[in-house]
Formats: C-alpha cells, structure tokens, sequence
C-alpha cells in the first residue's frame, strides 16, 4: 500500500528541547516536503526536497531543519522549540514537483510546545 | 488581498442535500485547481483536480472553475454523513512550483 508514514503523532515538548520528527515513503517519490498547518493559514510549506541531498527552504522554515539522506526518509528537526511551533505538521511526497496531482500526504503530527 | 480565500464554515447540511464549497483566487498564473478533502485526525488525501475552465465530474463530486472569475467550486450531491470533514481548495503554478492552501471548510453532513 502507497503511503506517507510519520512518527510520532503526538509530541509534547519543552520550549528549548531539540525533537525530530520522522518522515518515510514507499513509492520512490522524488519529491518530499513538510507542512504545518494552523487554524485559519491553512497548510504552509516549510520545507522541500527534489532529490537525495537537495533539500531548500519554504515559506515558513524559520526554526526548522532538514536533511535527506535516503530517498524514503525526510526528517524534520526543530532544535530549540518554542510554543509558536505549536502546530500540526504534515510530510508529504510526490513523483515531482511539478506533479502536485501525485502528492500524498503522511497522517500529521500534533506538536505542542510548553 | 490574500491570494487564496475560503470561507472557513462550518456549514452544517442534512444527509441528502447539495453542498456548495467555494473559494476565490487572485493569481492568474494557476494552472491547477484542486480539492482536498481531510478528515479529523487524517492527512489531506486529493479529491479531484482540473487543469482548465468547466466542470469536471466523478461521482458524486463536481468540480468547477471559473478562471475569467477566479472562483472554483465543488459540489457534493447526495452529500452523506461520511463526507464529513474539511475540504481544502489548492491552486498550483509551474512558476512558483508549489502548491496554495485555501484554510479549509469544515463540512457536517447530519443524518
């Protein structure tokens, strides 16, 4: 079965506690990208990737890492939370990036920040 | 102005109406209008997409754009308590290679 998986799925943390949160796909999509999503902004992107190691900023990558080092793993790292990434995070992927239509999104991540 | 507007809701309709969910759109370079459809707790899953003006239809669902207007619309007929959840409205260009969330319309469909 074609999916995104994401771990964990509930995180409270600390202002100040480095976290990371997972991201894996099994369709060998070339293109990886996270998410936040807020009560009345909808979905931002925070940060993409075309392919293993090109990885480039969103519109919101502002206290955020990345990497991809593998194909099927996109890791986000948040390494010194604060309460205003209170959020739900998404990963997504899809064959490109030019192919919105193949995008699959991972179950989300509810993220609070003390 | 915002590039993308949706009206939030919630809209509350009985099992068996016909749901309107709409959203406007101020950038002229779109090229693909899409619908997706989340459920509580779930991921945005692809409902339908188009690339051009008219009406698309699958099943229950109509997808229709208007680009001389800017305005894009999906209609749910027969609407079902399943079809509970929020419909986000997402506008893509080859330009800005990403894609533009309206904020959602939470949908209850009540039996």
């Amino acid at each position: 079965e074609a999916q995104v998986t994401q771990n964990p799925r509930y995180l409270i943390t600390v202002t100040g506690k480095k976290l990371t949160v997972t991201c894996s796909q099994n369709m060998n999509h070339e293109y990886m990208s996270w998410y936040r999503q807020d009560p009345g902004l909808g979905l931002r992107q925070i940060y993409y990737s075309m392919n293993v190691e090109v990885t480039d900023k969103g519109d919101v990558p502002e206290g955020y890492k990345v990497s991809r080092k593998e194909k099927r793993n996109f890791p986000l790292i948040l390494e010194s939370p604060s309460p205003n990434q209170t959020s739900l995070y998404f990963c997504a992927s899809s064959l490109g990036r030019g192919r919105p239509d193949t995008q699959y999104f991972g179950p989300g991540t509810r993220l609070t920040v003390l | 102005q915002k590039e993308v507007e949706q009206d939030p809701g919630p809209l509350s309709v009985p099992e068996g109406a016909i749901v309107s969910l709409n959203c406007t759109y101020s950038n002229s370079a779109f090229q693909y209008f899409m619908w997706y459809r989340q459920y509580s707790r779930k991921g945005p899953e692809l409902l339908m997409y188009t690339y051009s003006s008219g009406n698309k239809e699958d099943g229950r669902f109509t997808a229709q754009v208007d680009k001389s207007s800017k305005y894009i619309s999906l209609f749910i007929r027969d609407s079902q308590p399943s079809d509970s959840a929020t419909y986000l409205c997402a506008f893509f260009s080859g330009g800005y290679n990403k894609l533009i969330f309206g904020a959602g319309t939470r949908l209850a469909v009540h039996p």
